[in-house]
């Protein structure tokens, strides 16, 4: 039972772009959500996380919103660049501890046109 | 340089072969994952070790099995068992309880098997 669901599957943005991802959860136990960029050829690599006392936390132009009440939490990109071109997956876990086992979502590909 | 090395990058087999992918980490790292990537279905959790000597299944270990002897080793064996082994594996570790990073996977660059 996949119990993180992602979309787009795949996502063309114009340079200068906002480009947005969207993640929904099943598990209410969940209390800490993770998002991981890969490039071709690459492992995944920590982009930004949240934890769930929080609506909004920024890095740079990369933005998590999260809303507890409908078990979802998206990625905003501001300001794509052609650099952003990757595969983004949305995780979630129960406790942010090693050993935490991380549910993934399906993933998105994003292209940043020039 | 601290990190995650998988070796080959590509691995060819037979079909009915046993095939043994190597994850080694420098990073002092006590928990170790193997996760399987196909295309749309994103990362699904094989194994997972959180200390020396001991594992765990995840989501999809049937045809796959693991050990984990060293702390910084954590080779996966995809066994005739598996009907579908075609796939990129991609191996992790995330650091210990108390460290600031604990809980954040640090990700190999993947070792792309395919039986032909």
């Amino acid at each position: 039972q996949q119990q993180v669901k992602q979309s787009p599957q795949s996502l063309i943005v114009q340079k200068g772009g906002i480009s947005i991802i969207n993640c929904a959860y099943e598990n209410t136990a969940f209390d800490y959500f993770p998002w991981y960029q890969q490039f071709p050829g690459k492992g995944p690599a920590l982009l930004i996380a949240i934890r769930p006392d929080v609506s909004e936390k920024k890095e740079g132009r990369f933005t998590i919103s999260f809303n507890k009440s409908a078990k979802q939490f998206s990625l905003h990109i501001m300001d794509s660049q052609p650099g952003d071109s990757a595969t983004y997956f949305c995780a979630a876990s129960i406790g942010e501890t090693s050993g935490s086992r991380l549910t993934f979502g399906e993933g998105t590909q994003l292209t940043v046109n020039p | 340089d601290g990190g995650i090395t998988q070796s080959p990058k590509y691995l060819f087999r037979k079909e009915g072969q046993n095939v043994t992918l190597s994850c080694e980490q420098n990073l002092n790292h006590d928990a170790m994952y193997w996760y399987r990537q196909d295309p749309g279905q994103g990362l699904r959790l094989i194994y997972y070790s959180q200390i020396v000597n001991d594992f765990q299944k995840g989501d999809i270990a049937e045809g796959y099995s693991v050990s984990r002897e060293k702390k910084e080793s954590f080779p996966l064996t995809v066994t005739s068992a598996q009907k579908n082994p075609t796939a990129f594996y991609l191996c992790a570790s995330s650091p210990a309880e108390g460290h600031p990073r604990t809980g954040e996977q640090f990700f190999g660059p993947g070792t792309r098997l395919t039986v032909l």
